[in-house]
């Protein structure tokens, strides 16, 4: 089972309408999670962080947190074309040793059609 | 402006030549990292260094080799030994695994 999983995609959606983006992971001890936004040849961007379980709202995204089912989401609402991305789940896990280091997901390519 | 530059942008590499991709970061991160992405797919760890003169293998080494004789800066070398070095790399570094990492801009390397 892979660390962190993400729906294949890709996902389209018509603009103004709600993307929605999910993230499984292993590691139960995990307290940080993590979404980026990686546009077509460019490098990824952080745009959410999400420590508690619950919701947490930027705008347009929402960063949702379930550490019982071990489930992170990404909504973002009023879909853009700009939205049009790949986007990134990562989750801080124990690497070898004591050290936590982020975990990706293969990502989830987002269109939004005009 | 912090931030983490990588160098060149472009690189082209001939057939069993070594390459190096610079890495330099100002943000006073002590954890740096180096990723492999080949197109469509996710991120790959290569090597990654906690403190300065200490580095270890991620799950994609062979092939590459890292230094990091100062904070600021972990340059990867593509060798000969790497069969399908064409990919685009990506440098990280933070400060506190807990708050994310911050990416350089990325080096596309193409093997010709």
């Amino acid at each position: 089972q892979k660390e962190v999983e993400q729906n294949s995609g890709p996902l389209s959606v018509p603009e103004g309408a709600i993307a929605s983006l999910n993230c499984t992971y292993s590691d139960r001890v995990s307290q940080s999670f993590f979404w980026y936004r990686q546009y077509s040849g460019k490098s990824p961007e952080l745009i959410m962080s999400i420590y508690s379980n619950g919701d947490k709202e930027d705008g347009r995204f929402t960063a949702q947190l379930n550490k019982a089912s071990q489930y992170v989401s990404l909504l973002i609402r009023d879909s853009q074309p700009s939205d049009s991305a790949t986007y990134l789940c990562a989750v801080n896990v124990i690497s070898s040793g004591s050290a936590r280091q982020l975990t990706f997901g293969s990502g989830t390519q987002l269109t939004v059609l005009p | 402006d912090g931030g983490i530059t990588q160098s060149p942008k472009y690189l082209f590499r001939k057939e069993g030549q070594n390459v190096t991709l610079s890495c330099e970061q100002n943000l006073n991160h002590d954890a740096m990292y180096w990723y492999r992405q080949d197109p469509g797919q996710g991120l790959r760890l290569i090597y990654y260094s906690q403190i300065v003169n200490d580095f270890q293998k991620g799950d994609i080494a062979e092939g590459y080799s890292v230094s990091r004789e100062k904070k600021e800066s972990f340059p990867l070398t593509v060798t000969s030994a790497q069969k399908n070095p064409t990919a685009f790399y990506l440098c990280a570094s933070t400060y506190d695994s807990n708050y994310g990492y911050t990416f350089g801009s990325g080096t596309r390397l193409t093997v010709v």
